[in-house]
């Protein structure tokens, strides 16, 4: 089972940061968090990861509470294309290592 | 480069046959997956290999094989295919020297058992 926690759906308007939540109480001090998103029926695609430090790449920000129990991916201006389902995960860092996918957070962006 | 590529883009089989689903990387990843994904539902892992010469179960292993063929390319067989089978399936490929290489996902198969 995923060992993390979304809500089914979110909405945001266009040129409004986005910020998807996720619940991850459960996490070993050896796990990192991962973000992906799923546009359509396209292959998931990699956003970002961290393990207790806040980050930001091009695509998003990552905040992640200092309890590490759990964190928020902020779109800062989220576009039409930023519409999507999101998959927040955790994952031990070892190489090899699988990630597990739950049923994600879909992101509708209206204009 | 063509990142991972997946063969074939769709196939439609009818209950009792058999296939193989290719998937073939370009970025030297030691390790591969297989998921597959329900309507409505996220993805589920069915097999992957951390590296090259080791396999393991995922999730969702009953009814599947998988070949490591070499370090480029990760097979999926189903012997016997069923209508629960039908699903779009996705590789994803990860690696090189770094442990939190992110996974690059191909397009997917698109698979239906009738």
């Amino acid at each position: 089972d995923a060992k993390t926690t979304q809500p089914p759906s979110m909405d945001c308007a266009e040129g409004r940061a986005a910020n998807l939540p996720c619940n991850h109480s459960t996490i070993s001090g050896n796990e990192y968090v991962y973000w992906y998103r799923q546009i359509h029926s396209q292959g998931p695609q990699y956003i970002i990861h961290g393990l207790k430090n806040n980050e930001t790449n091009e695509m998003a920000s990552l905040i992640i509470t200092e309890d590490r129990k759990s964190s928020t991916l902020i779109l800062p201006h989220a576009t039409l294309r930023d519409t999507a389902v999101y998959y927040c995960i955790v994952r031990v860092r070892q190489a090899g290592t699988a990630l597990i996918f739950g049923k994600g957070t879909t992101l509708s962006v209206s204009s | 480069n063509a990142g991972v590529t997946q063969t074939p883009k769709f196939q439609v089989l009818k209950t009792g046959q058999s296939m193989t689903l290719q998937c073939a990387q370009d970025m030297n990843h030691n390790s591969m997956y297989w998921y597959r994904q329900d309507p409505g539902m996220g993805l589920r892992l069915i097999y992957y290999s951390a590296s090259e010469g080791t396999t393991d179960k995922g999730e969702v292993p009953n009814g599947y094989n998988v070949s490591r063929l070499n370090k480029r390319e990760f097979s999926l067989r189903l012997e016997s295919a069923a209508p629960s089978q039908t699903s779009v399936y996705f590789c994803a490929s990860s690696g090189g020297q770094g442990l939190n290489s992110p996974l690059h996902f191909g397009n997917g198969t698109r698979l239906t058992v009738t």
